[in-house]
């Protein structure tokens, strides 16, 4: 149930653009995407919803593919400040159309932005 | 303003002991969820409280652990005869309520719980 992200790790130089895969076997309401710094909390970047709604960060673009459960974050003209664990929580859709109100994190993306 | 607070930070126990960890949420939040968080995995759900009442506590391990939030607002989470495998960052979260779904996020700082 847990989503399956890639790459594992993704080294890059600061101007340079990553994308982040995340995929589920579950059918899926929304995709949340969270990035986390070394002994920090998570924090929240973008939601994307099923119907195509997407709400969150300006300079950080994200896509939502319903019928194959997967979903892709765009991190372009990297600055060093984007280096984190990227990782993306799956909300489960339940067959009346309402979500699990649950999100299920993938085991992580590690990001490193050189100068 | 505040944000989410967890106490304590950091907590040594000896395998066997009773432990407490305490959430206090941003105000407002009617949502509140707790998870764990080994070295080098991703959050992983423990339960899930709308208002006083569990929603969702499917991801509890076992009948070692449980949680309340008796007033709306406050969580704890209480853990019995602590293993070492219990050892992890333990993470709260809370959120407004939605009507669609899960909202964003807020996550405190963890309470990193060390079994020895």
């Amino acid at each position: 149930q847990q989503p399956v992200q890639s790459p594992q790790a993704v080294i890059l130089r600061e101007g340079e653009d990553a994308v982040i895969n995340c995929s589920s076997s579950k059918a899926l309401y929304s995709v949340h995407w969270y990035r986390q710094k070394h002994g920090e909390a998570p924090v929240f970047l973008m939601i994307l919803l099923k119907g195509g709604e997407q709400k969150g960060h300006e300079k950080i673009s994200a896509s939502f593919n319903e019928k194959k459960q997967q979903s892709s974050l765009y991190l372009t003209a990297s600055q060093l400040s984007y280096s984190g664990t990227y990782f993306c929580g799956t909300e489960v859709g339940l067959e009346y159309g309402g979500s699990n109100y649950k999100l299920t994190f993938g085991k992580g993306t590690l990001l490193t932005v050189n100068p | 303003g505040a944000g989410v607070s967890q106490t304590p930070s950091n907590k040594v126990t000896e395998k066997g002991k009773y432990v407490e960890l305490r959430c206090d949420p941003i105000s407002g939040h009617t949502a509140l969820y707790w998870y764990r968080q080994s070295l080098g995995q991703g959050p992983e759900f423990l339960i899930y409280f709308q208002g006083t009442g569990a929603a969702d506590d499917s991801g509890l391990p076992n009948d070692r652990f449980f949680a309340v939030r008796p007033e709306g607002s406050v969580s704890t989470l209480k853990i019995q005869r602590t293993e070492r495998g219990d050892s992890a960052v333990y993470l709260c979260a809370s959120s407004l309520i939605v009507t669609s779904g899960t909202g964003e996020l807020f996550f405190g700082e963890g309470s990193r719980l060390t079994v020895l």
